[in-house]
């Protein structure tokens, strides 16, 4: 079965500082993983994915991922943080040929000027 | 022009009673979902149609029946409501993509339906 684990329910940087959010996950198949983001009040949006292909994948908003296999981890990061990052954010993963997504718990991003 | 709505947004209702959320989407989706997002935020999916057919089903109480009268829309009707019943719903829609590239390879999310069971 699939899951996705991520480690700390909340994190807190200062503006400016890097964004480091953690995800591991666990597939006996070659996964393809997401991370969404959640703003206050708000549905989730997709921040970027990994399917196939360049491991180091970039999404909106200067966020990027790398897919690590030998780790088993796909962690979101960001160089600089802004205020308007603060949300909730999910990892997930889908397996190939599927119709479903296993979300993680959500790491809450506060952002400290 | 929102591309998934559902409404109510909030809905606040005595145990017991049956209630019924509406979500549609204008994006041309064939697949259509709804997941239960608990007081932890852990998101969990219920159903998933496509093309008007029931493709998820997890393991949700009978109480729960959701309805597609067509592609662009999929509602949720709730019988006898229960206090755990209380949460937010998000309806979602995206095409189904079989294949390599896979399914929900983007999932577009309403804005949510904060339910309160009291």
């Amino acid at each position: 079965a699939q899951s996705v684990t991520q480690l700390g329910s909340h994190v807190s940087v200062s503006e400016g500082a890097l964004v480091l959010l953690r995800c591991n996950y666990s597939s006996s198949v070659p996964p393809y993983l997401f991370w969404y983001v959640q703003y206050p009040n708000q549905g989730l949006q997709l921040l970027l994915k990994y399917t196939t292909g360049a491991t180091l994948v970039k999404g909106i908003n200067g966020f990027e991922a790398e897919f690590k296999k030998s780790e088993t981890s796909f962690h979101l990061t960001k160089p600089s943080a802004h205020m308007s990052d603060a949300a909730e954010y999910f990892c997930a993963v889908t397996v190939y040929n599927t119709d479903k997504l296993i979300f993680g718990t959500g790491t809450r991003l506060q952002v400290f000027p | 022009d929102t591309a998934v709505s559902q409404t109510p947004k909030y809905l606040v209702t005595q145990m017991g009673n049956d209630k019924s959320i509406k979500c549609e989407q204008n994006l041309g989706h064939d697949t259509m979902y709804w997941y239960k997002q608990d007081s932890k935020k852990f998101l969990k999916i219920m159903f998933s149609y496509n093309n008007k057919e029931l493709i998820i089903n997890e393991t949700v109480p009978n109480r729960f029946s959701p309805k597609s009268p067509d592609k662009a829309h999929l509602n949720l009707h709730i019988n006898s409501l229960e206090l755990g019943d209380s949460a937010v719903y998000f309806c979602a829609s995206s095409h189904y993509l079989g294949g390599v590239e896979g399914a929900n390879e983007k999932l577009f999310f309403g804005s949510g339906t904060q339910l309160s069971v009291l």
